[in-house]
């Protein structure tokens, strides 16, 4: 595809259960990133990786939140034990190369509501 | 600790200009990006600045002051579908981590 595809598009969980989020980065893009945006905010830092390396997950806000990326292009971020405060669109990002120049490509993003 | 501000919101007619500024103060800078997002969609890039001065193109513009923290997008020739919100991201030292404001929702007025 073109983009960066995301699935799904909305999610409703019940506070408790666990939820795994999917990203389908551009191919060939070496760099993904995830983002979680409130509404009305702008996008807050989850973690990122390079291939299959997770180089930083200092965003991620508790340890029920784990990303992976196995093969270095699908990636999946699964939080565990959904709690209210979860609640937020998550973005996927991808970048072409690892440079300070090159322009991160979002995806829609996974709405995701804990009830 | 590490900060961008950018205003809540601004309204102003179709055909006119508007200017977004955005101020930083983070741990090292490797570069500003503009995104534009409308509701519900993905943010889309708008433009990068690295180093100081004006950056063109079509009808948005960007500026960088980098002594100062400050950058500013211009937005020429307003039309309606230019209605949304304009994020403000700096990447520090921490490559992977581009730091986002809270946006600029920008209401474009017949």
């Amino acid at each position: 595809g073109a983009g960066v595809s995301q699935s799904p598009r909305y999610k409703v969980a019940k506070r408790g259960q666990d939820v795994a989020l999917r990203c389908d980065p551009i191919s060939g893009h070496v760099s993904l990133f995830w983002y979680q945006q409130a509404l009305g905010q702008g996008p807050e830092f989850l973690t990122y990786f390079q291939n299959e390396a997770q180089l930083d997950k200092s965003g991620l806000p508790s340890d029920r939140f784990f990303a992976e990326r196995p093969e270095g292009s699908v990636s999946t971020l699964k939080i565990q034990r959904t709690q209210q405060e979860d609640s937020a669109v998550y973005l996927c990002a991808s970048s072409l190369v690892d440079s300070s120049a090159s322009p991160l490509h979002f995806g829609n993003g996974t709405r995701l509501t804990v009830t | 600790g590490q900060n961008i501000d950018q205003p809540t919101e601004m309204t102003a007619t179709e055909g006119a200009i508007v200017q977004i500024n955005c101020t930083y103060q983070t741990s090292g800078f490797n570069g500003l990006f503009w995104y534009q997002q409308h509701a519900g969609e993905a943010p889309t890039f708008l433009s990068y600045n690295v180093l100081d001065g004006l950056e063109e193109k079509g009808r948005f513009s960007s500026f960088l002051s980098r002594s100062k923290g400050y950058s500013y997008l211009l937005l020429k020739e307003l039309q309606m579908k230019d209605s949304a919100s304009y994020l403000c991201a700096v990447r520090g030292d921490s490559w992977g981590k581009l730091q986002f404001g809270a946006g600029t929702q920008v209401v474009v007025t017949p």
